[in-house]
């Protein structure tokens, strides 16, 4: 039962333009999101994140969408670069209990093409 | 260094053998925690640990043996390799702090079971 999910596997975008990465839940114990990049050989790294009181957040190119009424959240990444070529997981945890552990989605790999 | 380490970086074992990961964090964060990486699965937690001496199971523990004697030392041990454990193992650790901080991933062990 795959509580994180990302359904698109890859996505590619043209330099410049926006990318958008999609994922949705279905455990509405979730009230904390991340997502986090991976590049080739090397382990995920922390991106941004988002809590379920908040509707937006934003870190420079990269923001974060939350719709709690559609278990859905996205990241916005504007503009696109080669250098964000890299997997994209979504990954959520809960408030009680599972505070302590990320329940991850499968990834979208990102390409960014010149 | 700094950081968190994962030794060996590669490993080919053959089914039956008994093969040992480590990982190592030098900020001496509480939580530890131990994932896989497959495709189509994303990351799937193994085990987990609160503290020194406190361990539990995550979501796919079968096969797997954690042991956390010090703080910054999370080894996992595959008692008896099969080729169904072919993946990249990637170690990660939070501090204790806050319900809600990021983990932090090591750069990974793959290892393939022949």
């Amino acid at each position: 039962d795959q509580q994180v999910k990302q359904n698109s596997p890859s996505l590619s975008v043209q330099e410049g333009r926006i990318s958008i990465l999609n994922c949705d839940y279905t455990n509405s114990m979730f009230d904390y999101f991340l997502w986090y990049k991976k590049y080739p050989a090397e382990g995920p790294t922390f991106l941004i994140s988002i809590s379920s009181i908040k509707d937006k957040n934003e870190d420079g190119r990269f923001t974060v969408f939350l719709n709690k009424s559609a278990k859905h959240l996205s990241l916005h990444i504007v503009p696109s670069q080669p250098g964000d070529s890299a997997v994209y997981f979504c990954a959520a945890t809960g408030h009680t209990g599972t505070a302590s552990k990320l329940t991850f989605g499968t990834g979208t790999r990102l390409q960014v093409t010149l | 260094d700094a950081g968190i380490t994962q030794s060996p970086r590669y490993k080919i074992t053959e089914t039956g053998r008994q093969v040992t990961l480590m990982c190592h964090q030098t900020w001496s964060h509480s939580y530890m925690f131990w994932y896989r990486q497959d495709l189509g699965h994303g990351l799937r937690l193994i085990y987990y640990s609160a503290a020194a001496d406190i361990t539990d199971k995550g979501e796919v523990p079968d096969g797997y043996v954690v042991s956390r004697s010090k703080t910054e030392n999370f080894p996992l041990t595959l008692e008896s390799a099969t080729r169904s454990q072919t993946s990249v193992y990637f170690c990660a650790s939070r501090p204790g702090a806050g319900s809600y901080n990021e983990q932090f991933f090591g750069p990974g062990t793959r290892l393939t079971v022949l």
